[in-house]
């Protein structure tokens, strides 16, 4: 059972441009949620969607992210107009329901800004 | 609003000896309490987990965790140290409570755990 997949694992981008990560749930997961960690830092939650759906993006930056969890294919965090601000390794975590469940965590997109 | 903190950026343990990694919370209700392993570039790997019942959980390789209410604390142990558990380990927190979709879980910072052979 393959799990959490995250592409592409390294990301590089110059400032203005814009990032796409990409999510792949574990089977059977319809639950996906985005963090973001900073060097030496926990991870910071930043959205939760369900299939076609936000259901929580308290954690959201107000300018520039978005997230979308389509019918088919994978989430994608998008981050437009980067800064070096948004250098990061950004992890993906999906859930086969809410709250009880334990998340299962992606390798992470690093993406560095120059 | 949740926190948890882990007041030990990094532990040292020799081989073979016991360990404790600290973790103390916070939330308006009761909480839902989760340890991860992370190993240097990879992704978070879920260790164990305290819902409810009884207080002292048993999860991956070896490890244990024991809730603690009254000192809203679930500190991570192992009775005996291998060299392969050096890795970084995160508490993470959700209020059981919070309801209208908040799911996002709340980590500590980290704390680094070295076991020396």
């Amino acid at each position: 059972n393959a799990g959490v997949m995250q592409n592409p694992r390294h990301l590089v981008r110059r400032r203005g441009q814009e990032a796409r990560l990409r999510c792949s749930p574990m089977k059977g997961h319809s639950h996906v949620y985005w963090y973001r960690q900073l060097p030496e830092e926990g991870l910071k939650f930043m959205v939760y969607l369900q299939k076609e759906n936000i259901i929580d993006e308290s954690g959201m930056p107000k300018e520039r992210f978005s997230a979308e969890f389509p019918k088919e294919g994978p989430s994608i965090l998008r981050i437009q107009q980067v800064v070096r601000g948004d250098s990061a390794a950004y992890f993906c975590a999906s859930s086969s329901g809410r709250g009880i469940y334990e998340q299962y965590f992606g390798p992470g997109t690093r993406l560095t800004v120059t | 609003a949740q926190s948890v903190a882990q007041p030990e950026d990094q532990v040292n343990v020799a081989e073979g000896n016991p360990l404790t990694v600290k973790c103390t919370y916070s939330v308006s209700g009761n909480p839902y309490l989760f340890w991860y392993v992370q190993y240097p570039n990879r992704g978070l790997q879920f260790l164990l987990k305290y819902i409810t019942g009884d207080n002292l959980v048993k999860g991956s390789y070896g490890f244990e965790a024991e809730f603690n209410k009254s000192q809203t604390s679930f500190h991570l142990k192992k009775p005996s140290a291998l060299v392969s558990d050096s890795a970084l380990y995160f508490c993470a927190v959700r209020d059981a409570n919070s309801g209208g979709g908040a799911d996002g879980l709340t980590f500590g910072k980290g704390t680094h755990l070295i076991i020396q052979p």
